[in-house]
């Protein structure tokens, strides 16, 4: 039990489709994170959270919309995915953004068909 | 823009044997460093992490790493691997200053494979 805890843990979509990946941090962190782990690639960061305010976004295509209600949830909204999307989605925080060790949750396996 | 390079994409040991992951970074200023692990089906975890002080640094499960900033190199190593050490293993850096402060930098990874 790691203290960050994603849903769904796998989810398939077509590329027409609309759905939403969450995660939930019981740790009482000020920063989350989203990255990308895609097979032989390093993990890509894709949005920063701190103090529910987004602090970065790495390039990352629109069809990819983070969400930051409160400093315990995030989410990553998806719509008109592409098949290169797929990949693992993993969500972090830490306690401060950036100067402490990030905690991960076990991710969602994304196929997009 | 910072980059971190992990020099081995598989290693294959046996049981008992020594290890070393290699892992240089490319950013020329201070930088927290971290070696986490990731074992088969499970989350990313922490094995260990340099922040400033002692350069050697002890994690979990017998794992050390030394910080050596001239090299720019943040290895890995651990006296007498198991079987139950397969997993794979991600260097991470994280740049004080500059253009990404704050924001947590992999590798690609390398997968180490334990042999009974």
């Amino acid at each position: 039990e790691t203290g960050v805890t994603q849903t769904p843990r796998h989810l398939v979509m077509g590329m027409t489709n609309k759905k939403s990946l969450k995660c939930e941090q019981h740790l009482g962190h000020n920063a989350m994170y989203w990255y990308k782990q895609s097979a032989k690639k390093p993990l890509e960061l894709m949005f920063v959270y701190s103090l529910e305010e987004r602090v970065e976004n790495n390039s990352v295509p629109s069809r990819f919309s983070p969400e930051c209600p409160n400093s315990s949830h995030l989410f990553l909204h998806l719509h008109t995915l592409q098949p290169e999307d797929s990949a693992l989605y993993l969500c972090a925080s830490s306690q401060d953004w950036g100067r402490t060790e990030a905690f991960f949750g076990q991710g969602t396996r994304l196929t997009v068909v | 823009a910072q980059s971190v390079s992990q020099h081995n994409h598989h290693v294959i040991l046996s049981e008992a044997a020594s290890l070393e992951l290699g892992c240089n970074y490319s950013y020329g200023g201070t930088v927290n460093l971290f070696w986490y692990v990731q074992y088969p089906g499970q989350h990313l975890q922490l094995l260990l992490k340099y922040f400033s002080g002692d350069p050697l640094v002890k994690g979990i499960k017998g794992f050390e790493a030394e910080f050596i900033k001239s090299k720019f190199s943040f290895n890995l190593r651990k006296p007498s691997v198991q079987w139950s050490d397969t997993a794979e293993y991600f260097c991470a850096v994280n740049a004080l200053y500059g253009g990404s402060q704050g924001n947590l930098i992999f590798g690609k990874g390398t997968k180490l494979s334990v042999k009974p």
